[in-house]
């Protein structure tokens, strides 16, 4: 099964900052990785998928890059609204599907 | 637009059984598969199984499969999720997701908060 580590598990940033969060791989996942978003008390929502495809009508200041076993999601300008917790989920050879612990980013 | 709506939150004593429903709408149900993922403070977010909408076909994660149940009414455009044997750690909130393209989840249930208590 592949396993996803992704860092940091929190940070603290302010509005207008750039931030990026990473996500490794157990092995090659071809770029099979999505990237969301989720608030308290709501479902996660799909930011990126295909590793570097925004999905419609997100923002453009969000951002993902990586190939191999190592992605990254770029937040360029943070927001008010962009505090919230992130994490990747793996597609590649499925199942078993598999997530990242999340990234929890909070308000400096 | 795609939309799942899930049941209402349930409680639950230990070894009794859930079933949980996620009902579709906004797009053709038999063309795509539902996913089952869990959500706990401790373990983050768990892959439980997923389900084809068109013949009902199901995969299970090994942690799983000898207690989960999916299946699909294509009648109403619903998946359910049946958990048997509940222990006090599979309190949690559940989600269905319709998967897309080659298996990213979008969009998912709100979700359903499962508490098993004595």
């Amino acid at each position: 099964d592949i396993q996803m580590t992704q860092s940091p598990s929190s940070l603290s940033a302010s509005v207008g900052d750039r931030v990026t969060i990473t996500c490794r791989a157990s092995q090659d996942i071809r770029s099979s990785l999505a990237w969301f978003q989720q608030k308290p008390g709501r479902a996660p929502n799909l930011l990126l998928y295909a590793a570097t495809r925004l999905e419609s009508g997100v923002p453009s200041r969000f951002s993902g890059s990586g190939s191999g076993t190592d992605y990254t999601l770029t937040i360029s300008s943070l927001q008010p609204e962009d505090f919230a917790t992130y994490f990747c989920q793996q597609y590649f050879n499925v199942p078993p599907y598999s997530f990242g612990q999340g990234t929890r980013l909070e308000i400096k | 637009q795609a939309q799942l709506v899930q049941s209402g939150p349930e409680v639950k004593k230990p070894g009794a059984s859930v079933k949980v429903s996620c009902k579709a709408s906004g797009y053709m149900f038999t063309t795509y598969g539902v996913t089952w993922v869990r959500q706990t403070p401790g373990h983050g977010l768990e892959w439980m199984a997923r389900i084809s909408g068109y013949n009902g076909n199901a995969n299970y994660a090994q942690n799983f499969q000898d207690r989960v149940i999916l299946t699909i009414d294509t009648s109403t455009s619903t998946a359910y999720m049946e958990l048997r044997g509940l222990r006090l750690d599979d309190t949690a909130v559940y989600y269905c997701a319709r998967i897309q393209g080659s298996g990213w989840f979008a969009p998912w249930g709100q979700g359903t908060l499962v508490t098993v208590s004595s």
